[in-house]
């Protein structure tokens, strides 16, 4: 099966700009989370989506950060307006449904602000 | 506040030899215990999910084990390969995925 796409890879913005990360899931998974990962830590949950409504957001900087998941299947991050400690790969991960499921993760988004 | 702790931070083996990843958690509650490899530049993938009434589970070389007592949990792996080269991150979780604790990962290099 396929896994879960992200996109784009990389990305090199200038501070005060925005970006904006793409995420499609495994089919039929109704969960969806994204992830900021920096350098040498674990990943830390920013949103999570069951089909299109949110679970949880509580970890999201929602001054600067937005997710919408509108037809419960792809999914995007935007960031608006960027600073420098946002700079961190993004990971987006799906599972079946929430609790103790699997989570498959995507590649991820490298996010570098300068 | 829910911390995972691992060690070692890194570290170095021969191809071939054998070693043990530690994780010890203050997670409450606890549900379940997974561990994840994460090559560079690529996003986690699942090795092993184990809930609180399992004691060990096994993926190929990759062997797990959880004492929820102690709240402690080990990774084994045997007979290492250059391509287990990665970071092993263990995670714990209360049953709802939103509050999944990580820990920030051994870095693991196999070397010739």
């Amino acid at each position: 099966e396929a896994g879960v796409a992200q996109s784009p890879r990389y990305k090199i913005i200038e501070k005060r700009q925005s970006v904006a990360f793409w995420c499609n899931p495994i089919s039929g998974h109704a969960t969806l989370y994204w992830y900021q990962q920096i350098l040498g830590q674990g990943p830390k949950l920013l949103i999570q989506f069951q089909n299109n409504g949110v679970v949880d957001d509580s970890q999201l900087p929602k001054d600067r950060f937005s997710a919408e998941r509108l037809k419960g299947v792809d999914s995007t991050l935007k960031i608006q307006p960027a600073k420098l400690e946002d700079s961190a790969v993004y990971l987006c991960a799906s599972s079946f449904g929430a609790g103790v499921y699997e989570q498959y993760f995507g590649p991820g988004t490298r996010l570098t602000v300068t | 506040k829910n911390q995972v702790e691992q060690s070692p931070q890194s570290l170095i083996i021969l191809e071939g030899k054998n070693c043990t990843l530690q994780c010890n958690y203050t997670v409450s509650p606890f549900s379940n215990l997974r561990w994840y490899k994460q090559d560079t530049g690529r996003g986690p993938v699942s090795l092993t999910i184990m809930t609180f009434s399992e004691n060990t589970k096994s993926n190929g070389r990759y062997t797990a084990t959880l004492d929820a007592d102690t709240k402690q949990s080990s990774l084994h792996i045997t007979a290492s390969q250059l391509s287990d080269s990665a970071s092993y991150i263990c995670v714990v979780g209360p049953g709802t995925a939103s509050k999944l604790t990580f820990g920030t990962g051994t870095r693991l290099q196999v070397t010739l």
